[in-house]
């Protein structure tokens, strides 16, 4: 089983500023991961696919970047309504894992 | 985008079985890849199972295997997790939930959930 360790676990931002979340593999995942945004009460959305490509109608202020242990979601000009949890995910073989979670919350 | 409705949830005793549906319509639930993920009440989210689009694999997270059961029905555009052995660390929301492909390739759309409650 492929761990994702995602950190920090809380991340405090200013709005208009830029936040980067991180998450590692235990091995590699290649390039399956994606990363998901979810807003207290609502179902998670998928955000970035394929560790780069975003998702239909997502913003180009979220992008993501890695490869094989090492991956990156950074979320430009933070607007009012990117405060959320958001998780990133390996599909690159069963079981599919996902890491603990960050809080991206209002500095 | 379509729509996924998840139903079967509820109260069980630890022990007990439960067998959870999903719904699916506004696209062609034969090409896609299907899953089951939870999340415990204030908890991240926790793959439990996935099904290739034509059931050839089938994969289960490993606090589930040998417990659940997942399974679809193409002609009844219809996905299902078979509960067994319910345990309390079981209590959660369980999403139904469509990948982007015919195997994995992200997890696309999400139902938005029954909630399973297990205690006695």
């Amino acid at each position: 089983e492929i761990v994702m360790t995602q950190s920090p676990t809380t991340l405090s931002v200013s709005p208009g500023e830029r936040a980067t979340v991180s998450c590692r593999a235990s091995q590699s995942a290649r390039g399956d991961v994606a990363w998901y945004q979810q807003k207290p009460g609502q179902a998670p959305r998928l955000l970035i696919y394929g560790t780069i490509t975003r998702a239909t109608g997502i913003p180009p202020r979220f992008s993501g970047s890695g490869f094989g242990t090492e991956f990156t979601l950074t979320i430009s000009n933070l607007q009012s309504e990117d405060f959320a949890v958001y998780y990133c995910q390996q599909y690159n073989n069963w079981p599919l894992t996902f890491g603990g979670g960050t809080k991206v919350e209002i500095k | 985008e379509g729509q996924l409705v998840e139903s079967g949830g509820g109260l069980v005793q630890p022990g007990r079985s439960l067998r959870l549906s999903c719904a699916a319509s506004g696209f062609t639930f034969e090409d896609y890849a299907m899953h089951w993920v939870r999340q415990a009440p204030g908890k991240g989210l926790e793959w439990v199972a996935g099904i290739f689009w034509n059931s050839n694999s089938i994969g289960y997270a490993d606090f589930v295997r040998g417990r659940f059961t997942i399974s679809r029905d193409n002609a009844k555009n219809s996905l299902y997790l078979q509960m067994n052995s319910l345990r309390a660390e079981d209590t959660a929301l369980y999403y139904c939930v469509k990948d982007r492909g015919q195997q994995t390739a992200g997890l696309y759309y999400w139902g938005q959930g029954t909630v399973v409650t297990v205690s006695s």
